[in-house]
């Protein structure tokens, strides 16, 4: 079966340091794969998306970056963190020729000070 | 226009009642429909598909009108653990077929 792995589970980082946060998945191939923001109270946002190694698409201007070094591996990051940059990430995995359900990590709780 | 919308809520019901939540989209090319279920600080979770045909699931019951672009979840005889917020989703949107966009959420609070 299928897993989907999240770390960081929660990080408290200082304005002005770098992120990286880390999204793993198991059991399948080639697929797409996102990361979502959600502010606290408010709904999910969508950051990035891919659909292959190398391939990412952004949905926001911002001072978050993405890449996917490997098949079932996607990584966000940033050079300078922001207050505004508070909130809880997740990642979340659909088949690449399948339906359109999207399957959810744990997520990473940012707190940045 | 928010693509998603929902009635934030909460919704206070007491054990075994029935509740009804709905959810209406802008972009009329969507072609999947979902509710999803988020506990508190934790990540959303897939409740149901939404057919056109309507669909249930135990005590679940989503309902889908296209004409309208609403969607509706219906829960009956309500538990303690259906306490959550409740997630319509549909695909399309700005970020191309693929993606996925999430209403905001309807908050359900079973009360003893």
């Amino acid at each position: 079966s299928q897993t989907i792995h999240q770390w960081p589970a929660t990080l408290v980082q200082p304005v002005g340091s770098p992120l990286s946060l880390e999204c793993t998945v198991e059991g399948t191939s080639n697929p797409n794969l996102y990361w979502y923001r959600q502010a606290a109270g408010r709904g999910l946002q969508l950051l990035f998306y891919s659909v292959g190694i190398g391939q990412i698409s952004s949905e926001v201007p911002q001072n978050l970056s993405a890449s996917r070094p490997q098949d079932r591996q996607f990584i966000l990051s940033s050079k300078k963190l922001l207050l505004s940059d508070s909130g809880f990430y997740l990642c979340a995995w659909s088949e690449w020729a399948g339906g359109d359900t999207q399957y959810f990590g744990p997520g990473t709780r940012l707190t940045v000070l | 226009r928010k693509e998603v919308e929902q009635d934030p809520g909460p919704f206070n019901v007491p054990e075994g009642a029935t509740v009804a939540f709905n959810c209406t989209y802008s972009n009329s090319a969507s072609q999947s429909f979902f509710w999803y279920r988020q506990d508190c600080r934790k990540e959303p979770k897939l409740l149901m598909s939404v057919y056109s045909s309507g669909n249930e699931d135990g005590r679940f019951t989503a309902q889908l009108n296209r004409a309208s672009q609403y969607i509706s979840l219906l829960i009956r005889d309500s538990k303690l653990s259906d306490s959550a917020t409740y997630l319509c989703v549909v695909n399309g949107g700005r970020a191309g077929r693929r993606a996925l966009t999430f209403g905001s959420g309807t908050r359900l609070q079973v009360q003893p």
